[in-house]
């Protein structure tokens, strides 16, 4: 397996313009995580995915965030506009969710630079 | 709001040593417990899961919970160059949901 797959692995932007996060998820797992990562801040759950349904969106900083799960195999996290605080890593994690096994396989990120 | 917390670090040892990482958390329901290594300029990877009081060992990794004192911490034995990382432990919210909450991590440096 291919494991969590990420696109882009870096993007650089103007404030303003919308960025487009995308993600494909380990086959066969039935939930997706979008974390951001800062120095400040640390690792932060922005979103998560149950069977291709937002379950809990609350870690969403506002309503420029957004995110979709078109299918199984699919996840965009979109920010519009972008601000330069909005710099980051963007995480995509995957798992099989059930009791007591619940370990997340992360993608290798995409760092996003909005300048 | 249910925290996970650890020391920042750097925590340096010497090639060979045992280097302790130790976690703490608020909420008393938590159920799963894990440790993530992350190197830098990579994304985390899970090193060791621990679910009930006590030890368990994998290679020269022991994980140790104490749930009454609501503390977990990660023992590394034979500490080598490569072990330097970031390690964030991470703890499942209560109430069945499974979603971990990830502490800050600690800087760890084994210089040779």
């Amino acid at each position: 397996d291919a494991g969590v797959i990420q696109s882009p692995r870096h993007e650089v932007t103007e404030m303003g313009q919308e960025v487009t996060l995308r993600c494909k998820p380990i086959s066969g797992h039935n939930s997706l995580f979008w974390y951001r990562q800062t120095m400040m801040r640390g690792l932060e759950l922005l979103i998560y995915f149950n069977n291709n349904v937002p379950i809990d969106d609350s870690g969403m900083p506002e309503d420029r965030f957004s995110a979709k799960m078109p299918n199984a195999s699919f996840s965009t996290l979109k920010i519009q506009p972008s601000e330069p605080r909005d710099s980051a890593v963007y995480f995509c994690a995957s798992t099989f969710l059930a009791a007591d096994y619940n370990e997340q396989f992360f993608g290798p990120g995409t760092r996003l630079t909005v300048l | 709001q249910k925290e996970v917390e650890q020391n920042s670090g750097p925590l340096s040892v010497p090639e060979g040593a045992i280097a302790s990482l130790n976690c703490t958390y608020s909420d008393r329901g938590s159920q799963s417990f894990f440790w993530y290594r992350q190197y830098s300029g990579k994304s985390p990877e899970l090193i060791m899961s621990i679910y009930s009081n006590g030890d368990k060992e994998d290679g020269r990794f022991t994980a140790q919970l104490n749930k009454a004192s609501q503390y977990v911490s990660l023992l590394i034995r034979d500490s080598q160059p490569s072990d330097s990382a970031t390690y964030l432990c991470a703890v499942t919210r209560s109430g069945g949901s499974y979603i971990p909450t990830f502490g800050r991590g600690t800087s760890l440096i084994v210089h040779p």
